[in-house]
């Protein structure tokens, strides 16, 4: 099974500052044969089902606002929140698409400081 | 737009089979698509169960394989996840999702509102 380890667990950020989570896989999700990173991003809210914010690592799904953005390839992942919003306040997931079983990582609960 | 919501019993005894069904509107799963479930159990983390595709075709992880049947009716719009022997570790909000590809190896697009399922006697 492939891994999914982010960080940090939880992190407060004031209002309109950046927020950095890190996803590291366990072993690479870029398919060398399309040099596309197997790697999706979530946003989840309380009473909500889990959003999808990214796929291919850093492709924007339509509708997320371009505050928020995908970087990395290979093993290590970034999503980055330009500046903090209220409403951004959420547990972030990554998951990789790589390989079965689908793993998801443990979580990163953004809150205001 | 695509709309999936779950529904099924909501309290499961130990050792019976859990059922949820996910209803699927605005898109025909006939249309293509694998269609998923994923749980999360109380203060824990999104953990995925399994995928099916309208022929029939499933994967399922291995830590749940040998208790877990999904199950599709196209012409019912529905897919159907059963989990046998449940415990009080089975307790969680159990999600349906479409995978974005007609591929198992994909994110989920579009997801139900999930729905807590409690094991207990």
């Amino acid at each position: 099974d492939i891994v999914m380890t982010q960080s940090p667990d939880s992190l407060a950020v004031s209002l309109g500052e950046r927020a950095t989570i890190n996803c590291k896989s366990s072993q690479s999700v870029l398919y060398s044969s399309n040099n596309k990173n197997y790697l999706a991003w979530y946003q989840h809210k309380p009473g909500q089902p889990p959003k999808l914010l990214f796929y291919w690592a850093s492709t924007r799904e339509s509708g997320v606002p371009d505050r928020f953005s995908g970087s990395g390839s290979g093993t290590d992942f970034t999503l980055t929140i330009s500046s903090l919003q209220a409403e951004d306040v959420a547990v972030y997931y990554c998951q990789q698409y790589y390989s079965t079983p689908l793993t998801f990582g443990g979580g990163t609960k953004v809150e205001i400081k | 737009q695509v709309q999936l919501q779950e529904s099924g019993p909501r309290l499961v005894k130990p050792s019976e089979t859990l059922s949820l069904t996910c209803s699927v509107s605005g898109y025909s799963i006939s249309s293509g698509h694998y269609w998923g479930w994923i749980r999360q159990p109380p203060g824990k983390g999104l953990e995925w169960i399994g995928n099916i595709y309208r022929s029939g075709s499933t994967y399922f992880n291995p830590s749940l394989k040998s208790r877990v049947t999904i199950s599709v009716d196209t012409s019912k719009n529905q897919f159907s996840l059963r989990l046998s022997s449940v415990t009080a570790a089975d307790t969680a909000v159990y999600y349906c999702a479409r995978i974005s590809y007609s591929t198992y190896l994909a994110w989920f697009d579009s997801w139900g509102q999930g729905t807590l399922v409690t094991v207990s006697s």
